[in-house]
């Protein structure tokens, strides 16, 4: 089972580029990296996922490095509402078991 | 698609009453995941199902803990005897169930309280 490791918390401002870097050095061959986002009272809802390089869709960007051991969620431009818990999962590939783990997660608070 | 939809969306109860969570999946998804939420221990999953079959139920805590799956479209997660330990959001998702890494679709949960 791949663990990952993301800081517990980040602060922005609104405008800038917000970046959290998520740490998987366990990822199996046929894992894939996948990013929620969870605002409070709500559920978890998909943001991005990748298997290497780089991916991008309306909301974030998602880079993966060569050894993939490491992923960095990338979202640009934040406001207010994007403060929220991001989490980063990979894939349980190596065990068969077609269920995902979340981590702790990564607090974002937005400020104006 | 009106998405996965929890209920009740709050439960409050004694200790020792039986709670029964409902949830109704995406049509057409074919996996269905309990997962429990607290501040100590985040999110973890509790059991999941796959073409109504319980497929893995190692995070259930204990014997008090018992879900169903009785068709496609509707699932239960039932705590007898409840305990003040039990409080805490419990989420329901589910995806079409095809491969390991699909996204999960999650409901908006329910708030339990054990008094």
């Amino acid at each position: 089972l791949a663990k990952t490791t993301q800081p517990i918390s980040m602060d922005s401002y609104e405008g800038q580029e917000v970046n959290i870097t998520c740490s998987h050095n366990n990822i199996a061959t046929n894992d894939y990296i996948t990013w929620y986002q969870q605002f409070p009272s709500q559920g978890p809802r998909f943001i991005i996922q990748g298997y290497k390089t780089k991916v991008t869709n309306e909301v974030a960007s998602l880079f993966i490095p060569a050894d993939r051991k490491s992923s960095t969620l990338s979202l640009p431009r934040v406001s207010l509402s994007d403060t929220a818990v991001y989490y980063c999962l990979v894939g349980d590939m190596d065990t068969g078991r077609r269920a995902l783990t979340f981590g702790s997660g990564t607090r974002l608070q937005v400020q104006p | 698609d009106a998405g996965v939809i929890q209920s009740p969306r709050h439960e409050v109860t004694e200790m020792g009453q039986e709670v029964t969570l409902r949830c109704k999946p995406i049509s057409g998804h074919n996996s269905l995941f309990w997962y429990r939420q607290t501040m100590m221990r985040g999110l973890e999953l509790l059991i999941y199902f796959n073409n109504n079959v319980p497929i893995d139920d190692s995070g259930m805590p204990e014997d008090r803990f018992s879900a169903k799956m009785p068709n496609a479209s509707f699932s239960t997660l039932k705590i007898q005897p409840s305990e003040p330990r039990d409080s805490a959001v419990y989420f329901c998702a589910s995806n079409l169930g095809g491969e390991a890494n699909e996204k999960l679709f999650f409901g908006s949960g329910t708030q339990l309280s054990v008094l």
